[in-house]
């Protein structure tokens, strides 16, 4: 059973436009949403995160949306750059699972230039 | 500031064997957690340690275990190791909900 989905296994944007990445949820206990970026070989990379309480996150070119009510998320990242080219995973924890986090399956962003 | 460290960063295991894994988080985080990558399960959680103490528990057999010592930094062991356990380990230490990744130790069983 999987809690948090991404089902957009890649995407690709061209350099300077918009990309949208997208999680749905189905545990209604998750409270904290975060966004890694992962580049091959290396461990996840923290990129921003949210809580339940607000529905807007943003942190210079990146940007986060939570709507509770559809349990979606969605990371926009303005512009795209070639660099940000990588795999982006969206996962959630709940207030009383400590620090466990739940993982999406990753969705491949490929920035063309 | 220093980030997460994993030692070894590549291990190759034969079946039945037993391995240790380390791993020393950011300076003060005293939170760590433990991950497996898979390229079929994507990253599973295993456990997490609190000031020496396991926190939380995955789905994963007794055959994985772990401990953390005064310092923070943590071990984790696999026993009697089966050619599924081939994969990416990775240990995330943490001030509050965010988790900050190392590099993680690639497991080869062969």
């Amino acid at each position: 059973d999987q809690q948090v989905k991404q089902n957009s296994p890649s995407l690709s944007v061209q350099e300077g436009r918009i990309s949208i990445l997208n999680c749905d949820y189905t545990n209604s206990m998750f409270d904290y949403f975060l966004w890694y970026k992962k580049y091959p070989a290396e461990g996840p990379t923290f990129l921003i995160s949210i809580s339940s309480i607000k529905d807007k996150n943003e942190d210079g070119r990146f940007t986060v949306f939570l709507n509770k009510s559809a349990k979606h998320l969605s990371l926009h990242i303005v512009p795209s750059q070639p660099g940000d080219s990588a795999v982006y995973s969206c996962a959630a924890s709940a207030v009383n699972a400590g620090n466990m986090l739940t993982f999406g399956g990753g969705t491949r962003l490929m920035v063309k230039p | 500031k220093a980030g997460v460290t994993q030692t070894p960063r590549y291990l190759i295991k034969t079946r039945g064997q037993q391995v240790t894994l380390s791993c020393s988080p950011i300076s003060g985080h005293r939170s760590v957690s433990w991950y497996q990558q898979t390229p079929g399960q994507g990253l599973q959680f295993l456990f997490e340690y609190f000031s020496e103490t396991q926190r939380n528990k995955g789905n994963f057999p007794g055959r994985f275990s772990g401990r953390q010592f005064s310092n923070s930094r943590s071990e984790m062991n696999v026993s009697t190791l089966e050619l599924g356990d081939s994969a990416l380990y990775l240990c995330a230490s943490s001030l509050e909900v965010e988790q900050y990744f190392g590099p993680g130790t690639r497991l080869t069983v062969t």
